[in-house]
């Protein structure tokens, strides 16, 4: 049980594409979902959270209009890098729980690289 | 702001030798501490999670230790594989967010 499922695995596109990635929870409703970006050899850093019907919530030095996230289901969320350059080239990861103070169950990522 | 650090970045060792990651962090109001396993390009699996009221968790060849009041956790694995090979994260939960440390990479030698 808990299976979080992330599509695509890998994209590669042109600089200035907008890119979105999908983040389901398949056998669970997630009123809480997450987006985390990692660079190689680096820890995981939290980007923003995301309650299901509400506007997301991000962290410090993140750009909202860079990142655009939408949770309009409980099992949905997808995260848009608009206008993606190659600094945005990065793997990232989305995450899901049931609410509180519950395990996140996280997908197996997307890497995005932008020529 | 919760600050993880994981000692030490990487460790190699031969196949059958245990093995000792260490987890340090800065603020102990935590709910609970998580070990997970990343494999190269891929997403997290969920090893043990220790609650803030719990001293340790225990699952087939590992076990971690959580020391809440000195922000310490460490996490054992017996008698290692080669396919126990990956990067191992500890990540911590506070105000419901979990902050991660870098990282330890284990290569078991066979």
């Amino acid at each position: 049980g808990a299976v979080v499922s992330q599509h695509p695995s890998r994209v590669i596109c042109k600089s200035g594409t907008s890119v979105k990635i999908e983040c389901r929870s398949l056998d669970f409703q997630a009123t809480t979902m997450f987006w985390y970006r990692q660079f190689p050899k680096q820890s995981l850093m939290l980007m923003a959270t995301s309650n299901e019907g509400s506007k997301a919530t991000y962290e410090q030095g993140v750009e909202k209009d860079k990142f655009l996230i939408n949770h309009a289901s409980l099992t949905l969320s997808t995260l848009t890098v608009t206008s993606a350059h190659p600094e945005d080239s990065s793997f990232y990861i989305c995450s899901a729980r049931t609410g509180g103070n519950q395990p996140q169950h996280f997908g197996d990522g997307t890497r995005l690289s932008i020529l | 702001k919760q600050e993880v650090t994981q000692i030490p970045a990487a460790l190699s060792v031969p196949e059958g030798e245990n093995l000792v990651l260490n987890c340090s962090f800065t603020d102990s109001a935590i709910y609970n501490l998580q070990w997970f396993r990343q494999d190269p390009g891929k997403g997290l699996t969920s090893l043990l999670l220790i609650q803030s009221s719990q001293r340790e968790q225990t699952s087939g060849r590992l076990n971690a230790s959580l020391d809440k009041s000195s922000g310490r956790s460490t996490l054992y694995i017996a008698a290692s594989q080669p396919g126990d090979s990956a990067t191992y994260l500890c990540a911590v939960s506070n105000d419901y967010k979990l902050s991660f440390g870098a990282g330890t990479t284990v290569t078991v030698r066979a």
